[in-house]
């Protein structure tokens, strides 16, 4: 069946870097659009990056801009987030999620388990 | 404002017909899509296009829409329905994403 699964995840300290990992299997990877979302513990889902299906466009969400940036490697159907200057607010579950085909907008069809980010000194 | 907005809890018992909403100014321009969420795992997409129903989503889950108002309902609650559920929506170009609060729902 479908699947995303993530990795990267881990304990940092304030200030370092880290990059995520997402690998898609058993659909056509390299004809969707694919999104991060994170979820910071007890509290809501909150949406963080998406890149274009040939991962020419990539947007973020507010929060992380300039810090996080989302790509895309379709020879290995695999997305990535690399984080930097992470903060305690970054302390998270991780998820990435297939988005629209192509250029078309729509719901997140499919999601990872999710990768645990704990920022930390 | 690009921002959902979701009542934090919605309480039913069995067999009865939940509705949860969810409001903002993204809606009428965009779909809304709803997840649900049980402890500790993923979020299933339950409704997207603010009332198509995903393959293998019971048909006791439906949505609606009304300007900037959007409504998952579930008729005939099961105690198996008891979770979070959160809204989604987008810009019109899907650029910039956005998701409600969430609302938990119990099952008395």
């Amino acid at each position: 069946q479908v699947q995303l699964v993530e990795s990267g995840g881990g304990v940092v300290q304030p200030g370092r870097s880290l990059r995520l990992s997402c690998a898609a299997s058993r659909f056509t990877f390299s004809r969707y659009m694919m999104h991060w979302v994170r979820q910071a513990p007890g509290k809501g889902l909150e949406w963080v990056a998406v890149i274009s299906y040939d991962g020419l466009n990539k947007y973020n969400a507010d929060s992380v801009e300039g810090r996080f940036t989302i790509s895309r490697d379709n020879s290995k159907n695999t997305l990535y987030l690399q984080m930097s200057s992470l903060r305690p607010d970054d302390t998270a579950v991780y998820f990435c999620a297939r988005g629209g085909e192509y250029n078309t907008p729509d719901g997140f069809h499919v999601w990872g388990q999710g990768t645990e980010v704990t920022v930390s000194s | 404002s690009d921002e959902l907005t979701q009542p934090p809890s919605v309480s039913v018992s069995p067999g009865q017909t939940a509705r949860l909403t969810c409001s903002g100014d993204p809606l009428p321009k965009h779909y809304a899509y709803w997840y649900q969420q049980k402890p500790g795992q993923a979020p299933v997409l339950v409704i997207y296009k603010d009332s198509e129903r995903p393959p293998g989503i019971p048909e006791r889950f439906s949505g609606s829409s009304s300007g900037t108002t959007v409504t998952l309902t579930i008729s005939g609650v099961q105690a198996e329905d008891e979770a979070d559920y959160y809204c989604q929506s987008a810009d019109p170009s899907g650029t910039s994403w956005m998701f409600g609060g969430g609302t938990q729902l119990t099952v008395l």
